[in-house]
């Protein structure tokens, strides 16, 4: 019932874009992303809500496909500040259980 | 508006040691829930709360109990801890599960 995240880890330079993506074997009812820096709680980026809508977080975006059950994040044009562990959570149906996937490291570098 | 808290920061058991992991928020949220986090593992689901009385299990719920007396505090009970139950513990609230969740400082628990 996890998602699964891909890939597991990504190594950018300052200015690079990077695609993170989550995907379920389940139908799927919302989708969160979350950014945790290491020692830090995860905080909150964004939510993507069944209807296959694109959202877009200063130059973070991101789009949910509920028919392929796949959501991923585009980041852009990456700064320093990107860095850390990206977690996709998920909802199966209506169920109230959000699951998060096993997460992916970014590290940018000057 | 302090958010949510944990308490404690850190917290070292031996192996059969009873313990409360304390979570409180103070936005009104009805939603709250409790993760562990263990390397590689990602964040994975323990309990959660749909609001006062009300309690479920999630993916991991072998060896912790919850209850929900009030909207404020939502404490997690190791009964008999164990060394696979080391990790980093987070609570999180919010007003649903399609909300935005606000995660508490964690708590770091070694069982030794």
């Amino acid at each position: 019932q996890q998602p699964v995240q891909s890939p597991q880890a990504v190594i950018l330079r300052e200015g690079e874009d990077a695609v993170i993506n989550c995907s379920s074997s389940k139908a799927l009812y919302s989708v969160h992303w979350y950014r945790q820096k290491h020692g830090e709680a995860p905080v909150f980026l964004m939510i993507l809500l069944k209807g296959g809508e694109q959202k877009g977080h200063e130059k973070i975006s991101a789009s949910f496909n509920e028919k392929k059950q796949q959501s991923s994040l585009y980041l852009t044009a990456s700064q320093l500040s990107y860095s850390g562990t990206y977690f996709c959570g998920t909802e199966v149906g209506n169920t109230d259980k959000l699951i998060f996937g096993t997460g992916t490291r970014l590290q940018v570098f000057p | 508006n302090a958010g949510v808290t944990q308490t404690p920061k850190f917290q070292v058991l031996k192996t059969g040691q009873s313990m409360t992991l304390q979570c409180a928020q103070d936005m009104n949220h009805e939603y709250m829930s409790w993760y562990r986090q263990d390397p590689g593992m990602g964040l994975r689901l323990i309990h959660y709360s749909v609001g006062a009385g009300i309690t479920d299990q999630g993916e991991v719920p072998n060896g912790y109990n919850v209850s929900r007396s009030t909207t404020e505090d939502f404490p997690l009970r190791l009964l008999s801890a164990a060394p696979s139950q080391t990790s980093v513990y987070f609570c999180a609230s919010s007003y649903s599960s399609a909300d935005t969740q606000y995660f508490g400082p964690g708590t770091r628990l070694t069982v030794l």
